[in-house]
């Protein structure tokens, strides 16, 4: 059973516009979660997180909403710019644990 | 400078043997993680380490064994008993705690032949 899921495999937009990206899970015991970036043959980097006590995270170009009623989340990148284009996985970690679990990932390809 | 460090990056084993993926961590993290990324599915959890001596088996464990002797260390063998080894293996570490970022390796690209 894949508890974080991820639909959408891919999203092609064009550079300067609005980039969002989307992430469901299924366990309510989740109160962390976060977004990794990663590009081929590199290991995923960091780019932002939010708690479940929060409904938004603002860092720079990059927002992330937290919607706990619909266990969804989504990650608005905002102007996209072309080394955007990579893999986003988002994470989800519960409280007892510091174990992530991550999505199937979405690639994103940022269209000059 | 502190990292993460997975060796080698490209390994190449023969089916039937073990083989052992190396991590080392200089960032003083308590928790350890290895993940296996296959096409269109993500990142699975093999195994994880939240203390020095203990560890716990993630959703994919079979075929594999770690061990966590020193607090920087945390290395992955692939056992003959995996039946479908060829993958990209990913470690991971963390402070331990609730929402704690986890920092990755480069990965190292196994392929059984």
């Amino acid at each position: 059973d894949q508890q974080v899921k991820q639909n959408s495999p891919s999203l092609s937009v064009q550079e300067g516009r609005i980039s969002i990206l989307n992430c469901d899970y299924t366990n309510s015991m989740f109160d962390y979660f976060l977004w990794y970036k990663k590009y081929p043959a590199e290991g995923p980097t960091f780019l932002i997180s939010i708690s479940s006590i929060k409904d938004k995270n603002e860092d720079g170009r990059f927002t992330v909403f937290l919607n706990k009623s619909a266990k969804h989340l989504s990650l608005h990148i905002v102007p996209s710019q072309p080394g955007d284009s990579a893999v986003y996985f988002c994470a989800a970690s519960g409280s007892n644990t510091g174990k992530l679990i991550f999505g199937q990932g979405t690639t994103l390809q940022v269209k000059p | 400078d502190g990292g993460i460090t997975q060796s080698p990056k490209y390994l190449f084993r023969k089916e039937g043997q073990n083989v052992t993926l190396s991590c080392e961590q200089n960032l003083n993290h308590d928790a350890m993680y290895w993940y296996r990324q296959d096409p269109g599915q993500g990142l699975r959890l093999i195994y994880y380490s939240q203390i020095v001596n203990d560890f716990q088996k993630g959703d994919i464990a079979e075929g594999y064994s770690v061990s966590r002797e020193k607090k920087e260390s945390f290395p992955l063998t692939v056992t003959s008993a995996q039946k479908n080894p060829t993958a990209f293996y990913l470690c991971a570490s963390s402070i331990f705690g609730q929402g704690a970022e986890a920092f990755f390796g480069q990965g190292t690209r196994l392929t059984v032949v």
